[in-house]
């Protein structure tokens, strides 16, 4: 069936520094690729995502890189601030529409 | 734009009564929504696909005749937790997709600020 791996479960940074996270799909078909960060409590929130015929992609301290032929991709922070401390879940999704999301990883960045 | 409302935030319920959960878009229109379920410390599980006019679709393990789903419109989809149990207490989730493409179809997923369900 469906699944998405995710890499580290926690990652503990200190403030100024990067952080990596990353996961890896089994769905072949796959072609979206978004990264969710969600506060205790609160509703994810999209903060980038990829689809499949691009590589790369870089919003300020934020970049998602993809490897269709390894099924994996990977969430990078850099200038890490302590207000980016929270869940950081993946997804990825294809041509049934649903989301399949990773098991998440607390991220905490300390001052 | 692309905001998600969830009806009730928070319930309590006896076990053995039954809980309704709304779901709506608010400034754009949604043929699908997602219902998730998400345990305190743990990742969002599907439950189901939501389809307005149709029946939902629903994800291997998740009890249809438990979790029902109405989609009667293109803006409000409904999750009705029937004869509650206190291992149905969980943080409940819906998403959105706006039904307009743009030369293409659309993929992101707009959420819901949840529905805290606890059953005593």
């Amino acid at each position: 069936g469906e699944n998405v791996e995710q890499h580290p479960s926690t990652l503990s940074v200190q403030e100024g520094d990067s952080a990596v996270i990353k996961c890896t799909y089994s769905d072949s078909a796959s072609n979206y690729f978004p990264w969710y960060k969600q506060e205790l409590g609160k509703r994810p929130q999209l903060i980038i995502d990829i689809r499949s015929n691009v590589g790369e992609k870089k919003d300020q301290r934020i970049a998602v890189t993809l490897n269709k032929t390894a099924k994996h991709f990977s969430l990078h922070i850099t200038e890490t601030q302590p207000e980016d401390s929270a869940v950081y879940f993946c997804a990825n999704g294809g041509a049934t529409n649903k989301l399949i999301f990773g098991t998440g990883t607390l991220l905490a960045v300390q001052p | 734009g692309a905001v998600v409302s969830q009806h009730p935030s928070r319930v309590i319920c006896k076990s053995g009564t039954s809980v309704k959960i709304e779901c709506r878009s608010l400034d754009f229109q949604a043929t699908t929504m997602f219902w998730y379920r998400q345990f305190p410390k743990k990742s969002l599980m599907l439950m189901a696909t939501s389809n307005e006019g149709s029946k939902a679709t629903y994800e291997q393990g998740v009890e249809k005749d438990k979790f029902l789903i109405n989609h009667a419109s293109l803006t409000l989809s409904t999750l009705t937790v029937t004869s509650a149990h206190p291992e149905d207490s969980s943080f409940y989730i819906c998403s959105a997709r706006d039904s307009r493409t743009s030369g293409g179809f659309t993929y992101e997923q707009y959420f819901g600020p949840g529905t805290r369900l606890t059953v005593t």
